[in-house]
């Protein structure tokens, strides 16, 4: 497809994990991104992951690259109430960058 | 300390006005980028600029216009002729050609009334 896709909505209960997915479009895309953004704020860049690689791990975030499918996934581990936000996937291909509608993440108490 | 600038955080226009957004890095990046945000969709590329006194549209340039005469300063300006203006706008910064992270400011919400 031509357009980076993500699941718009994503509820989970506080200490549970969470697993964000999405689907991007330029297998010689060499950076993928995951940018949170919360109420009133630019976006923040969570992680990143060059395209050489499986797996990332970043404290209670891990985000896996599976390039034959080109799908891209981060999990939140024991999701707090301050992680509730909007989460986008981008891709970087030659500088240009495409981003995901956005997974908007609801965490309850 | 080194980061990218948006002003004003909220903007108020009368419909039939161009009003000019303003976005500055101090980070010596070479690109430079405004998206637009809607509700439900994703960032939308307006126009990127790789280097000082070029720029190319991106898929939404349409009623937008942008200069960069300086590396550190990409303005935006809303024309009266984009038809729905109201939207949240970021400006972005990297460095050209090597994919690195990009790093944006806080945005400008732009209301039209």
């Amino acid at each position: 497809g031509e357009d980076v896709e993500q699941s718009l909505f994503l509820s989970v209960r506080e200490g549970d994990s969470s697993v964000i997915n999405c689907t991007y479009t330029d297998s010689s895309s060499t950076y993928l991104y995951w940018y949170k953004q919360e109420p009133g704020a630019g976006l923040q860049l969570l992680t990143y992951i060059f395209s050489n690689m499986d797996m990332k791990q970043d404290q209670r975030l891990t985000v896996l690259l599976n390039k034959k499918d080109k799908h891209l996934s981060l999990r939140i581990a024991d999701t707090q109430t301050g992680d509730s936000a909007i989460y986008f996937c981008a891709e970087s291909i030659q500088g240009d960058m495409r981003f995901g509608a956005g997974t908007r993440l609801t965490v309850k108490p | 300390d080194g980061g990218i600038t948006q002003s004003p955080k909220y903007l108020f226009r009368k419909e039939g006005q161009n009003v000019t957004l303003s976005c500055e890095q101090n980070l010596n990046h070479d690109a430079m980028y405004w998206y637009r945000q809607d509700p439900g969709q994703g960032l939308r590329l307006i126009y990127y600029s790789q280097i000082v006194n070029d720029f190319q549209k991106g898929d939404i340039a349409e009623g937008y216009s942008v200069s960069r005469e300086k590396k550190e300063s990409f303005p935006l300006t809303v024309t009266s002729a984009q038809k729905n203006p109201t939207a949240f706008y970021l400006c972005a910064s990297s460095l050209r050609g090597e994919d690195t992270e990009a790093f944006f400011g806080q945005g400008t919400r732009l209301t039209v009334v």
